[in-house]
């Protein structure tokens, strides 16, 4: 079975732009959440999507957004980049509601806003 | 959710048997103990998941002791591609509506040196 993908792998943006992400789950995965990885901060939850509906968002701004579409796929949105949203964009899949805890997580998107 | 706290680093030799333990006093009654492994730049891995006494997969054993307030992720023989980020997440399986509460920590960073 094929596993979580995010396109693009890398990606470079100049402050003031904005930003989409893109998630594929795994087939019949119907949560996705993304997460945002610095090494200063860590791991943080951004926000998690069931049935296209956002069930549970992190302490992030408005500036973050996201989607899910019917078919499970996620995106993820950040406008007005900022040098400090550099980071590795991580989205993750579960088989919702049951197992939120078991996570399979993509490769990430490695943002860099100069 | 459970407050968790682990070792920050941790050394081992390859052929050796790694022992992480990870402290959550604040354990509820519902939730489960979900351990993760991250190599650099990649998505973390879900590895082992457990509730109470011992769970053993493939990959690792997990040993819970009956107070639960703490769990040990234990890596037997490791090798140079053990090198990772181990993260300790607490937290309820079961919450359905609830959706993905998924926090982590600090993480543990072993180094299997040869």
């Amino acid at each position: 079975k094929a596993g979580v993908t995010q396109t693009p792998r890398y990606l470079i943006k100049t402050r003031g732009q904005q930003v989409t992400l893109s998630c594929s789950p795994i087939s019949g995965h119907r949560s996705v959440s993304w997460y945002q990885q610095t090494p200063g901060q860590g791991l943080q939850f951004l926000f998690e999507y069931f049935s296209e509906t956002q069930r549970n968002k992190g302490n992030f701004p408005g500036r973050f957004s996201g989607r899910q579409f019917s078919n499970s796929r996620s995106e993820m949105n950040v406008s007005t980049l900022e040098l400090g949203d550099s980071a590795l964009y991580l989205c993750a899949s579960s088989l919702a509601p049951d197992r939120v805890y078991e996570q399979y997580f993509g490769p990430g998107t490695r943002l860099t806003v100069t | 959710l459970a407050k968790t706290t682990q070792p920050i680093s941790m050394d081992s030799y390859e052929g050796q048997e790694v022992n992480i333990t990870c402290s959550h006093n604040n354990i509820a009654t519902n939730d489960y103990i979900t351990w993760y492994q991250q190599f650099p730049s990649q998505g973390p891995r879900f590895i082992i998941q457990g509730y109470k006494t011992k769970v053993t997969n493939e990959v690792a054993s997990l040993f819970i002791p009956a107070d639960r307030k703490s769990s040990t992720l234990s890596l037997p023989r490791v090798s140079l591609s053990d090198t990772a980020v181990y993260y300790c997440l607490v937290g309820d399986e079961g919450i359905k509506a609830a959706g993905n509460k998924l926090t982590f920590g600090g993480g543990t960073r072993v180094l299997v040196k040869p």
